[in-house]
């Protein structure tokens, strides 16, 4: 079974903090993305990677950033959080389809952020 | 820009009943389709993968069906079970990979 995992369920920082989550995946999907979840918005794409160093803006990257140096590891970095970054925070992983397009999406279990 | 609306947002049954959920999305140039299932407080499970070549897929109770040219999903539950109970997602995949989901229906299957 694919296994992602994130490295908190629940965190909570103070505003201006630096602020890491960290994700991990055991199938050696080449990508991965990130996703915050809000009531009403549904989930929005922050960032993706398909390949190591490879990162794609998704449709909500301002104020956060990526890394990715290994095939497994996908970093989410809140460089100054805000209080409107208060969210649920979902990793997922796939492989490439036959199509070239993304595949099934697995997704960690996710971390629920609170900026104070 | 890619819309996905999921109708209704939300649905009570009793066990027992068939249920149908909707998914429609405004660009038919999509790849595949995948239908979630989000527990409260939790990840997203992958329920069903349709590729765009495809009509429907089955797992167990579920199937789900795909009209590329109309810009619509279907989710169908059979016999539904308490154990159902759970919001559910469909997402499509359009260019550079990137999902776009739908709201949810968040369904409630009584005793």
């Amino acid at each position: 079974d694919v296994k992602v995992t994130q490295s908190s369920r629940y965190l909570v920082k103070r505003t201006g903090e630096k602020v890491f989550l960290e994700c991990v995946q055991d199938m050696d999907h080449e990508n991965m993305f990130w996703y915050r979840q809000d009531p009403g918005l549904g989930l929005r794409l922050i960032y993706f990677s398909y390949d190591v160093k490879m990162k794609e803006k998704g449709d909500i990257p301002e104020g956060y950033s990526v890394s990715r140096e290994k095939k497994e590891r996908f970093s989410l970095i809140l460089e100054s959080a805000s209080t409107n970054q208060t969210s649920m925070y979902l990793c997922a992983s796939s492989l490439i389809g036959a199509s070239g397009r993304t595949d099934t999406q697995y997704f960690g279990p996710g971390t629920r952020l609170t900026v104070l | 820009k890619q819309e996905v609306t999921q109708i209704p947002a939300a649905l009570s049954v009793p066990e027992g009943e068939n249920l149908v959920l909707n998914c429609s999305f405004t660009d038919s140039a999509i790849y595949n389709l995948q239908w979630f299932r989000q527990d409260p407080g939790k990840g997203l499970t992958s329920l069903l993968l349709i590729q765009s070549s495809q009509r429907e897929q089955t797992s167990g109770r579920l199937n789900a069906s795909l009209d590329k040219s109309s810009g619509r999903s279907t989710l169908y539950i059979a016999a539904s079970q308490p154990g159902d109970s759970a919001t559910y997602l469909c997402a499509v995949t359009g260019t550079a990979s990137k999902l776009t989901f739908g709201t949810g229906t968040r369904l409630q299957v009584t005793l």
